[in-house]
């Protein structure tokens, strides 16, 4: 079975500053990472995923999150925000063989002008 | 394809009463989830489908609560009886089989509150 923790419940950042968003999981087996933005009153939609090949992966608006196996961690990374992303992130674990994804509980990231 | 579409939005019901929700997958995706998601929450697996057939169920799922997908196409969640703990926004998700475990892709949901 797999779990997800997403270590922040809130992250508060001013606009243009850097943020880190932390998300671990536990597996024994191997696995896919995916991160989630959720806008308010809105489905989740997919940031980005990590699959297979280069840990680096990165989504078309600026994110970044590096797959680390030794540190079992997943964390999701913006050199410089906007107001734009003022959303719920969620990180997300599935097995390869498997059929659920299993989510983390959610860290609110509030960018303040 | 618009995307995976749920139907209502909103539903606000009384105590006791039934509710119904509908969801539409993306056109060639087989699988089809349900989850809730609580204030503060994230999604919680519900119950998944492959086609027709209703694979798994999540042990959140009482009695109370039935998904159909007569025809792997279109789905339903019923709750039967509905108590104020139901209250949650409801999510739909489709994917595709039988490649690889890929990402799930969410509707908008429905909110239900039980008053």
């Amino acid at each position: 079975a797999q779990s997800v923790t997403q270590l922040d419940s809130q992250v508060p950042v001013f606009e243009e500053a850097p943020v880190e968003l932390r998300c671990n999981y536990s597996s024994s087996v191997s696995v896919y990472l995916f991160w989630y933005v959720q806008y308010p009153n809105q489905g989740l939609q997919l940031l980005l995923k990590y699959l297979s090949g280069s840990t680096l992966v990165e989504s078309i608006n600026g994110f970044e999150a590096e797959f680390n196996k030794s540190q079992t961690s997943f964390h999701l990374r913006k050199p410089s925000v906007h107001i734009s992303d003022t959303a719920e992130y969620f990180c997300a674990v599935s097995a390869p063989s498997g059929f659920k994804t299993i989510f983390g509980a959610g860290t609110r990231l509030f960018v303040k002008a | 394809d618009t995307g995976v579409s749920q139907d209502p939005r909103h539903k606000i019901t009384k105590r006791g009463q039934n509710v119904t929700f509908r969801c539409d997958p993306i056109s060639e995706h087989n699988r089809l989830y349900w989850y809730r998601q609580t204030l503060g929450q994230g999604p919680e697996f519900l119950t998944y489908f492959q086609n027709e057939a209703q694979l798994e169920k999540s042990r959140l799922l009482s009695d109370r609560f039935s998904a159909e997908r007569p025809k792997g196409s279109f789905s339903t969640l019923e709750i039967q009886r509905t108590e104020q703990g139901d209250s949650a926004m409801y999510l739909c998700a489709s994917s595709l089989s039988p490649l690889m475990n890929t990402e799930a892709f969410f509707g908008q949901g429905t909110r239900l509150t039980v008053v």
